[in-house]
């Protein structure tokens, strides 16, 4: 069945380096849409940018991520961290069935 | 636009008891979703439904837990003989179409803690 791994729990970066959240995934299908998913402490989850289409980098809010299905991955990035970047952040995979998702990556900014 | 309602926001049980979970979709959405959110397993899908219909349970837990939406504005999620291990933050999303591109708006969930 279809599948998302974000392999890393928690990281924890100082405010200015760059960040890159893991997600690689899972399915039989080629019409894949991956999604990012933030989720800021008490507030609710939410879109942070999504990607349907082979090696085009796709940005929103200073992220950026391309979505490559040779390696089957779908990375997050963005150049410098902010304190404000602290959050949770979920990968995930639509297909036209149930959406999956990814365990979370934990971001930490620290000054 | 009031975005997806979660009631209630928390809710605290005894183990045993029955919990019901409920969500208003964001009006005009045609497909929910319910999932289950933890920090070991992250987040779960539970089930989702595509204009009133059940579509996929594959995430339920079979025994005690099942979800309805019998109209278009409300969709709930029972519990029922509630255990410690099913404490956890229940999020309810909602899309305006079915397929895969959409993007699904959360709730702000439901806390439950099972003592």
């Amino acid at each position: 069945g279809d599948s998302v791994t974000q392999k890393e729990g928690l990281v924890t970066l100082t405010e200015g380096l760059p960040v890159m959240l893991n997600c690689t995934y899972q399915t039989i299908y080629s019409n894949a849409f991956l999604f990012w998913y933030v989720h800021y402490l008490n507030e609710s989850p939410r879109l942070l940018l999504k990607s349907s289409t082979d090696n085009k980098r796709t940005e929103h809010q200073g992220f950026h991520a391309t979505l490559h299905k040779s390696s089957s991955s779908f990375h997050l990035q963005k150049s410098s961290a902010q304190l404000s970047d602290s959050a949770l952040y979920y990968c995930a995979l639509n297909n036209n069935n149930a959406p999956r998702f990814g365990a979370g990556t934990k971001l930490s900014v620290k000054p | 636009n009031a975005g997806v309602i979660q009631t209630p926001r928390h809710k605290v049980t005894g183990k045993g008891q029955e919990a019901t979970l409920w969500c208003e979709p964001i009006s005009g959405h045609s497909a929910v979703f319910w999932y289950r959110q933890t920090i070991v397993q992250g987040l779960e899908f539970l089930t989702y439904f595509r204009n009133q219909a059940p579509i996929d349970d594959s995430g339920m837990p079979k025994e005690r837990f099942s979800a309805q939406m019998p109209n278009q504005s409300h969709s709930t999620l029972k519990i029922q003989s509630t255990q410690p291990q099913d404490s956890a933050v229940y999020l309810c999303a909602s899309s305006s179409r079915d397929w895969g591109q959409d993007t699904q708006y959360f709730g702000p969930g439901t806390r439950l803690l099972v003592l």
